[in-house]
C-alpha cells in the first residue's frame, strides 16, 4: 500500500537554527500538507499545499515557516529560526483531491529545540 | 471557525465490550469526516472515511456515522481487543481535528 515517507523521524536542532524538514508524499497524489502536534496537544493544520502553491495557511504558519517541493517528489517545510516552541511533532500528509478522498498522513518528524 | 470535540476524552474498558466514541462539530459545511488512530508517539492511521453525502462506513468491527444536521459522527467498535488501546481521532476536511479520545481496553 503506498504510504507517505518522512525524514528524520527524530531531529534535534539549538534555538535559532534553522531545519528542514522532508516528505515524500504517494506519487499521483496533488495535494499536500503539513500538520503539527505539540506533546498531549491536538493535531494542527499548519499549510495546504497544490499546483506549487500554497492554498490554505493556518495562523501558526508565520513568516518563520515556508513550504517547498523543490522536485517531482518531496515536499519540505523549513522553519528559519527555531524556537523552543516549535518542538512537536509534524506531519506530512497527501490527498489525490480536495476533500472528497481521505488523507494519508507519515509517521511524523518529532522535532526536539533545545 | 469550525471546532471539533471528542467525548469522552479517556475511556477504559474490559476486553470484549462494544464501545462508541463520539465527536461533535459546530459548522456543518464539510467536505468529509475520517477517523484516524494514533499509537503514542506514532503517526495517525486512518481508519475510516465518510464522505459528507454519506451516513455510514463500516471496515471489519469498526462503523461510522455521520449526522452533518445535528453535527455528530460516533465511532463504534465491536468486540473490542487489547490491540485497540489507542487514540482516537475525528477529522473534518476541511482540515480540523478533534481533542481525541484514549481508549484503553484491558485484557
Amino acid at each position: 500500500e503506498p504510504e507517505v515517507t518522512q525524514t528524520p523521524s527524530h531531529q534535534v536542532t539549538q534555538m535559532g537554527q534553522e531545519v528542514i524538514l522532508r516528505c515524500v508524499p504517494i506519487s499521483n497524489h496533488l495535494y499536500f500538507y503539513w500538520y503539527r502536534q505539540i506533546l498531549g496537544q491536538k493535531v494542527e493544520f499548519l499549510v495546504s499545499f497544490y499546483n506549487n502553491e500554497i492554498s490554505e495557511k493556518s495562523e501558526i504558519f508565520d513568516d518563520q515557516f515556508s513550504v517547498e517541493r523543490p522536485d517531482g517528489s518531496n515536499f519540505t517545510l523549513k522553519i528559519r529560526s527555531t524556537k523552543l516552541e516549535d518542538s512537536a511533532m509534524y506531519f506530512c500528509a497527501s490527498s489525490e483531491s480536495k476533500g472528497a478522498v481521505g488523507y494519508t498522513f507519515g509517521s511524523g518528524t518529532r522535532l526536539t529545540v533545545v | 471557525k469550525q471546532e471539533v470535540t471528542q467525548i469522552p476524552a479517556a475511556l477504559s474498558v474490559p476486553e470484549g465490550e462494544n464501545l462508541v466514541l463520539n465527536c461533535s462539530f459546530t459548522d456543518s459545511a464539510i467536505y468529509n469526516l475520517q477517523w484516524f488512530r494514533q499509537d503514542p508517539g506514532k503517526g495517525l492511521t486512518s481508519l475510516l472515511l465518510i464522505q459528507s453525502s454519506q451516513r455510514e462506513q463500516t471496515s471489519g468491527r469498526l462503523n461510522a456515522s455521520l449526522d452533518k444536521s445535528s453535527g455528530r459522527s460516533t465511532l463504534y467498535i465491536a468486540a473490542s481487543q487489547p490491540g485497540d488501546s489507542a487514540t482516537y481521532l475525528c477529522a473534518l476536511m476541511k482540515v480540523t481535528f478533534g481533542t481525541g479520545t484514549k481508549l484503553q481496553v484491558i485484557p
